[in-house]
């Protein structure tokens, strides 16, 4: 089992969709997590941190569901330049492979006119 | 303005010479990170660097070498390149252990023939 999995799509959604991508990761002392994302051939870029409490950032908005250890990212109202692959990243537990961060394979978004 | 900066670009190279890609950034971080990116597999951390002469493997270290000499800088040897080694690697950096968001160089086009 990867440590950090995501379904990779694409997902192919029309402009003002909402859509909502899961990630799931193995290790449940994780610590951090976030949301990046990547658009075609450029590096990742940071989206969003994922706090335990859950977090919005205008159309966009992180949960961390520690139980069954997932978190997602839901996009409301989807635009032409939210197409971009979206990489869920998994930081590893305190005092056990401190600094390794983990990347999801990413979700491709694509939406359409 | 604050960047991480990784040279060359792009490179074409052969089986066996040894290639150095150097990464630079100046926002003083103590944590810095090699990533390599294929396709399927996503990003792989390969080394990463908690401070000045602390260097530790990621998850695909072999055929890789780091240096960690001064804070600013964080090159990535090959010592003897093999064509598995064709990728595209980024460099990032940040504060704290890497669980402060990521900043990401633009990206190393390598090919080894």
């Amino acid at each position: 089992r990867k440590e950090v999995e995501q379904d990779p799509g694409p997902f192919n959604v029309p402009e003002g969709a909402t859509v909502a991508f899961n990630c799931t990761y193995s290790n449940s002392a994780s610590q951090s997590f976030f949301w990046y994302r990547q658009d075609c051939r450029k590096e990742p870029k940071l989206l969003m941190s994922v706090y335990s409490s859950g977090n919005e950032d205008g159309r966009f908005t992180a949960q961390l569901n520690r139980a069954s250890q997932y978190i997602s990212l839901l996009i409301r109202d989807s635009k032409l330049s939210d197409s971009a692959t979206y990489l869920c990243v998994v930081k590893g537990p305190l005092r056990s492979n401190t600094g390794k961060l983990i990347f999801g394979q990413g979700t491709t978004l694509q939406v359409k006119p | 303005e604050a960047q991480v900066t990784q040279n060359p670009r792009y490179l074409i190279t052969v089986t066996g010479k040894k290639l150095t890609v150097t990464c630079s950034q100046n926002m003083n971080h103590e944590y810095m990170s090699w990533y390599r990116q294929d396709p399927g597999l996503g990003l792989r951390q390969i080394y990463y660097s908690m401070n000045v002469e602390v260097t530790d493997k990621g998850d695909v270290p072999e055929g890789y070498k780091v240096s960690r000499k001064e804070k600013r800088n964080f090159p990535l040897i090959l010592e003897s390149p093999s064509p598995n080694q064709t990728s595209l690697y980024f460099c990032a950096s940040s504060f704290g252990q890497g669980d402060q968001p990521q900043h990401f160089g633009d990206g190393t086009r390598l090919s080894i023939l």
